[in-house]
C-alpha cells in the first residue's frame, strides 16, 4: 500500500502548456505539501495544506496553483508551462500543523519542459 | 539563502565501517532535525530525527548527534551496508513556523561491498 501516491511519475510537455499533478495519501495525515527539487538537488517548499486551508505560501509564482478538495488529496496546477518549471516534484504530508513531525514523500513527479 | 546545508556532495565507505554524514545550519532558531534517505526515483524516507533538548538519538545502526553551539549535526550509520548507499537529506525546522522543512542538497552515500 503506497502512503503517498503521485500521478503521473514522469510529465514531459512543451512550453507553455497547463498541465496537474495529482497526489493522494492514505496515512489519514491532515497536512500536505508540495516540494520542488531543482537541479541542484535543492529540496525547497511551495505550498502546505492543512485541512483543506492553505497554511504555506512560499515565493512561487502564481502560475502555480495548488488545489485540495479534501484533505486526503492536494493537486498541483501549473499554467503556462516554462523552461524553469524542469525539476521533480514531490508531495509529502504529516499529522498535524506541528513543527517536530516527520513528513512521508511520494515518489516524485520528474517535470521536463521541451 | 540556503540555511541548511551539507558541504560533502559524496561519500565512499567500506562495507562494515563507518558513514558520518554531516549537517551544517545557520538559523539558531532551529530546534528539530531530521535524517531522510532517497533512493533513485524514490521519494525521501525518514529515518531519524533529534530534538533540540538532546544531543544524541539511537535508533538501531543509525545516530544522530546534535552540537548546538557549532550548529552541526551528524548521522552516524554503523556498521554501514551496502543497501544504506543512497542520497542522505537533512532538514530542520523552527516553532512558531508551522511545519516548515529547511532541506540540505544532499549527500550521496557509497557504501563499497
Amino acid at each position: 500500500d503506497t502512503a503517498v501516491s503521485q500521478t503521473p511519475k514522469y510529465l514531459v510537455t512543451q512550453m507553455g502548456n497547463d498541465k496537474s499533478i495529482k497526489c493522494e495519501q492514505n496515512l489519514g495525515h491532515d497536512t500536505m505539501y508540495w516540494y520542488k527539487q531543482d537541479s541542484k538537488k535543492f529540496l525547497k517548499i511551495m505550498f502546505s495544506y492543512n485541512n483543506k486551508e492553505l497554511i504555506i505560501n512560499e515565493t512561487v509564482p502564481n502560475r502555480f496553483s495548488p488545489k485540495s478538495p479534501d484533505k486526503a488529496h492536494l493537486n498541483l496546477h501549473i499554467n503556462s508551462l516554462e523552461l524553469g518549471d524542469s525539476a521533480v516534484y514531490f508531495c509529502a504530508s504529516s499529522q498535524g500543523q506541528v513543527y517536530n513531525q516527520p513528513q512521508h514523500f511520494g515518489d516524485g513527479t520528474r517535470l521536463s519542459i521541451l | 539563502d540556503q540555511q541548511v546545508k551539507q558541504n560533502s556532495p559524496s561519500l565512499s565507505v567500506q562495507e562494515g565501517r563507518i558513514s558520518i554524514l554531516n549537517c551544517d545550519y545557520t538559523n539558531s532558531m532551529f530546534d528539530y532535525f531530521l535524517w531522510y534517505k532517497k533512493y533513485p526515483a524514490e521519494g525521501p524516507t525518514f529515518l531519524i530525527s533529534i530534538s533540540s533538548i538532546k544531543d544524541k538519538n539511537e535508533d538501531g545502526r543509525f545516530t544522530v548527534f546534535l552540537n548546538k553551539s557549532a550548529k552541526h549535526l551528524s548521522l552516524h550509520i554503523v556498521p554501514s551496508q551496502p543497501g544504506d548507499s543512497a542520497v542522505y537529506f537533512c532538514a530542520a525546522s523552527a516553532r512558531g513556523t508551522g511545519n516548515q522543512f529547511y532541506f540540505g542538497t544532499g549527500t550521496s552515500l557509497t557504501v563499497i561491498p
